[in-house]
């Protein structure tokens, strides 16, 4: 059974510009959450979709959003860039939204120049 | 202020020593789980501890919940050094076992040949 799949791994930005990032959970996983980790802060919960709809958002500016699909794919989207937005972006998926089986992919690398 | 407080921030031992890291907070959980991260890689869930003083062993690790379930610990017997990574403890939130997990700031453990 695939794991969580993140693409693209690797991404550079320049200032000011956005970015998308995706994340296609496993099969039949239907809660994708998002987090950002850096050395400063750890990881950081971003927000949570369960079947399509957002059920829970961590203390980010509105430039962060997100969205599932009906497959239960996802996608964050940073708009304006910011040099302190590069960070690792890590998505988790879980069958029924559980915290406890959450399975991680192997995140986006984001710098921001 | 992190939610949970992971010490310490870092240990680097010799092959075949053992060692203890912790993982404490104020708050009372759920559960908390433990997970390992590799460099350019996402956590990969070890454990999860779900009833106070529980004690949970996989292989050479040996995990304990508190029985007032603030507080956790992960032992680890005759390191090796495939055991090499970050260390994070994990809870969900209050009252709540879906999605959302707050991280502590994790123990860089290198074990040396």
């Amino acid at each position: 059974k695939a794991g969580v799949t993140q693409t693209p791994r690797y991404l550079i930005k320049t200032r000011g510009q956005q970015v998308t990032l995706s994340c296609s959970p496993i099969s039949g996983h239907r809660s994708v959450s998002w987090y950002q980790q850096t050395p400063g802060q750890g990881l950081q919960f971003l927000f949570e979709y369960f079947s399509e709809t957002q059920r829970n958002k961590g203390n980010f500016p509105g430039r962060f959003s997100g969205r599932q699909f009906s497959n239960s794919r996802s996608e964050m989207n940073v708009s304006t860039l910011e040099l302190g937005d590069s960070a690792l972006y890590l998505c988790a998926s879980s069958l029924r939204g559980e915290s406890t089986e959450a399975f991680f992919g192997q995140g986006t690398r984001l710098t921001v120049v | 202020t992190q939610l949970l407080e992971q010490s310490p921030q870092f240990l680097s031992i010799q092959e075949g020593e053992n060692l203890t890291v912790y993982c404490n907070s104020s708050s009372v959980f759920s559960s908390l789980q433990w997970y390992r991260q590799e460099p350019g890689e996402g956590p990969v869930l070890l454990v999860t501890v779900v009833t106070g003083g529980e004690v949970k062993k996989l292989k050479r690790l040996t995990f304990q919940f508190g029985d007032a379930r603030k507080d956790s610990s992960l032992h680890i017997t005759a390191a090796q050094p495939g055991d090499t990574g970050l260390y994070l403890c994990a809870g969900p939130d209050r009252g709540s076992t879906l999605g959302r997990l707050y991280f502590g700031r994790g123990t860089q453990l290198t074990v040396w040949p």
